[in-house]
């Protein structure tokens, strides 16, 4: 069975600061997907990023980028000079399906807090 | 992307009572979701909506709770039954959508929020 782990639950961070979001996960399959999704206090979910278990190459956009090790199991995601804006709860998932089907577990949430 | 528009958008219900949830996308899609997100938790799958037969339901869910349709390609319902205290969440419509580049990705919309009283 799969598995996202987030270990952070809560981090408050001073604006301009850089922060870093862990998630573990795992999973049997050798094809596999990662996403991060923010959930800003209205409650919607905007995706961010969705990579695939062949694709290791961090990625980097705007503030925000994201560490990919399959060594260890692992996918953060850092914000870079963070702002007010950036205040959300953010959450890793897995999806182990492949072509067409996107059936994803979520890991338990970070809440970001940025302080202005 | 794919648009999705959800309705309600929240609710106050009677316990007892039953309420449905409509997703509409704006383009055919595969497959879609439905998600439950209980306060203060992650979000968890009930259910995968199939055109042209029965939803499949995750470990947890049953059908006569969380009745699912889906007529067509761009639109599904969720139905809530019978509702308790319990199923106050947030309820999630996703859609599997596929590029023009041939990735796909899951969209979210934008939530129904429940309060069972």
């Amino acid at each position: 069975a799969q598995k996202v782990t987030q270990a952070q639950t809560e981090i408050s961070v001073v604006e301009k600061e850089d922060v870093t979001l862990d998630c573990v996960y795992e999973t049997r399959d050798t094809t596999y997907y990662l996403f991060w999704y923010k959930q800003p206090p209205s409650g919607e979910l905007v995706f961010l990023i969705r990579r695939n278990s062949f694709d290791e190459q961090n990625e980097i956009s705007g503030r925000y980028s994201w560490n990919f090790q399959k060594s260890t199991s692992s996918f953060n995601f850092t914000i870079t000079a963070s702002q007010v804006v950036d205040s959300a709860v953010y959450f890793c998932a897995l999806s182990e399906a492949g072509f067409g089907n996107e059936k994803l577990t979520f890991g338990t949430g970070t809440r970001l807090t940025i302080i202005p | 992307s794919a648009v999705i528009s959800q309705k309600p958008s929240r609710d106050i219900c009677q316990r007892g009572t039953s309420l449905t949830i409509q997703c509409q996308v704006d383009s055919q899609v595969t497959m879609m979701f439905w998600y439950r997100q209980q306060p203060g938790q992650s979000l968890t799958l009930i259910a995968t909506a199939n055109q042209g037969s029965e939803a499949t339901y995750e470990s947890g869910f049953v059908i006569d709770k969380f009745p699912i349709s889906r007529p067509n390609l761009t639109f599904s319902t969720l139905t809530v039954s019978n509702m308790s205290p319990e199923d106050s969440s947030i309820y999630l419509c996703s859609v599997d959508y596929t590029r023009g580049d041939l990735n796909t990705e899951a969209f979210f919309g934008q939530g129904t929020r429940l309060t069972v009283v």
